[in-house]
């Protein structure tokens, strides 16, 4: 069973850049991709993007020019930096995997890290 | 990119009730369409994947059917876990797209 644990802070000031971490466990990375889905206060799910094992990435358009997804296959983690960020980016951040067999559904989700993008 | 709508955006109902919620594509997408629970201050869960399969260790009662470019998430006997919002997601085009979420609470 695969199992995500996020890290990283919880406050960022505006101009600067989010950093996230999500460790995952349980299941070889080889054998999803890697997501990240971010749901702003009482509002709805917006993909951020994802990774996959051999480094492939690819991005939310609206967000593209600011966000970079990594993946550290020594520490079975994959992150998400976002820069230059508003309030506009105070959200959940969620990490989320999906199965490279399947049909991109998410099935498993990391606990939800609260970012709020204040002064 | 793909537009998901739902409906209702919210709607009250008993223990017991049969509950329908609807999602509307903005164009064919298969049956590429699936549908989380989420509790408030958690993250979302599977409920069903490919328009109509049931995710693992998720209770008969929830279905899923498919017309065309509209999706039903049926729920046949509402039991209390069940008050939630729930989302469908479109996994056809990139980017994945999520509807605007249906909440259910009680009557």
């Amino acid at each position: 069973q695969v199992q995500l644990q996020q890290s990283g802070p919880g406050l960022v000031k505006p101009s600067e850049t989010l950093s996230l971490t999500c460790t995952v466990s349980g299941v070889s990375m080889r054998t999803y991709y890697w997501d990240w889905i971010r749901q702003p206060p009482g509002k709805g799910l917006e993909w951020i993007g994802s990774i996959y094992y051999s480094g492939t990435a690819s991005y939310d358009p609206s967000l593209k020019s600011r966000v970079t997804i990594s993946i550290d296959k020594s520490k079975n983690q994959f992150s998400l930096m976002l820069t230059s960020v508003t309030a506009a980016d105070t959200a959940m951040y969620y990490c989320a995997s999906r199965w490279i067999g399947g049909g991109n559904q998410f099935d498993f989700w990391g606990q939800g890290t609260l970012l709020t993008v204040s002064s | 990119d793909i537009q998901m709508t739902q409906s209702p955006s919210s709607l009250s109902a008993s223990v017991g009730d049969r509950v329908t919620i609807t999602c509307r594509a903005s164009q064919n997408i298969n049956n590429y369409l699936n549908w989380y629970q989420q509790k408030p201050g958690k993250a979302p869960k599977l409920l069903m994947y490919a328009a109509t399969s049931l995710q693992g260790g998720v209770p008969s009662r929830f279905s899923g059917s498919r017309s065309g470019t509209a999706f039903t998430l049926t729920i046949s006997s509402l039991q209390p876990e069940d008050f939630a919002t729930y989302y469908c997601q479109q996994t056809y085009g990139t980017p994945v797209t999520f509807g605007p979420g249906t909440k259910v609470d009680i009557k």
